[in-house]
């Protein structure tokens, strides 16, 4: 089983709608959650982090932990063309970093 | 200004050939870090380094090494390359103390073993 687990995709959605992203993770000592963006062709930039459960929001963006269940959401509102690149979820424990596969969005004008 | 560079963003060579891939960050930070993404998305950690310690992921062969001449700066070297290693090669940086969390990572090195 891997770390973390995160639906491929591609997910394709009409500009303005609510994006949902999820990811779950099997080790329960994990306590930082990531969200990267990647573009295609470029290198991840991070979009925000949350410390154990809870939400986190940065403008369009919502991230959420259920440490409960294990599962890492990213929320986007009213979503823009801008918006369309491959997310990557990710966890930290120590030294050792584990990153989803990544879930590709397209955003429809 | 680029924060984390990388040299040469392409790379195309053959098998059995040994080759080196150049990192560099402006940002201060103290760890460093090199990823390989494979065809798939999938970025798969492959060292951690700063001024006190060298963290290696043990799937990665030995073929590859860590090489860094200052802070600012962590070169990938790789020996005997394989068709297998084949991939985009990410080089990161982060500030000690944040666990890791705020990575900032390069524009990314394609590498085609033929």
């Amino acid at each position: 089983q891997k770390e973390v687990e995160q639906d491929p995709g591609p997910l394709s959605v009409p500009e303005g709608a609510i994006v949902s992203l999820n990811c779950t993770y099997s080790n329960s000592a994990f306590q930082y959650f990531m969200w990267y963006r990647q573009y295609s062709r470029k290198g991840p930039e991070l979009l925000m982090y949350t410390y154990s459960s809870g939400n986190k929001e940065d403008g369009r963006f919502t991230a959420q932990v259920d440490k409960s269940s294990k599962y890492i959401s990213l929320f986007i509102r009213d979503s823009q063309p801008s918006d369309s690149a491959t997310y990557l979820c990710a966890t930290t424990r120590g030294n050792q970093f584990y990153f989803g596969t990544g879930t590709s969005l397209t955003v429809i004008p | 200004d680029t924060a984390v560079s990388q040299t040469p963003k392409y790379l195309v060579t053959q098998m059995g050939n040994d080759k080196s891939i150049k990192c560099e960050q402006n940002l201060g930070h103290d760890t460093m870090y090199w990823y390989k993404q494979d065809s798939k998305k999938f970025l798969k950690i492959m060292f951690s380094y700063n001024n006190k310690e060298l963290i290696i992921n043990e799937t990665v062969p030995n073929r590859f090494s860590p090489k860094s001449p200052d802070k600012a700066h962590l070169n990938l070297h790789i020996n005997s390359l394989e068709l297998g290693d084949s991939a985009v090669y990410f080089c990161a940086s982060s500030q000690e103390g944040t666990g890791g969390v705020e990575q900032y990572f390069g524009p990314g090195t394609r590498l085609t073993v033929t």
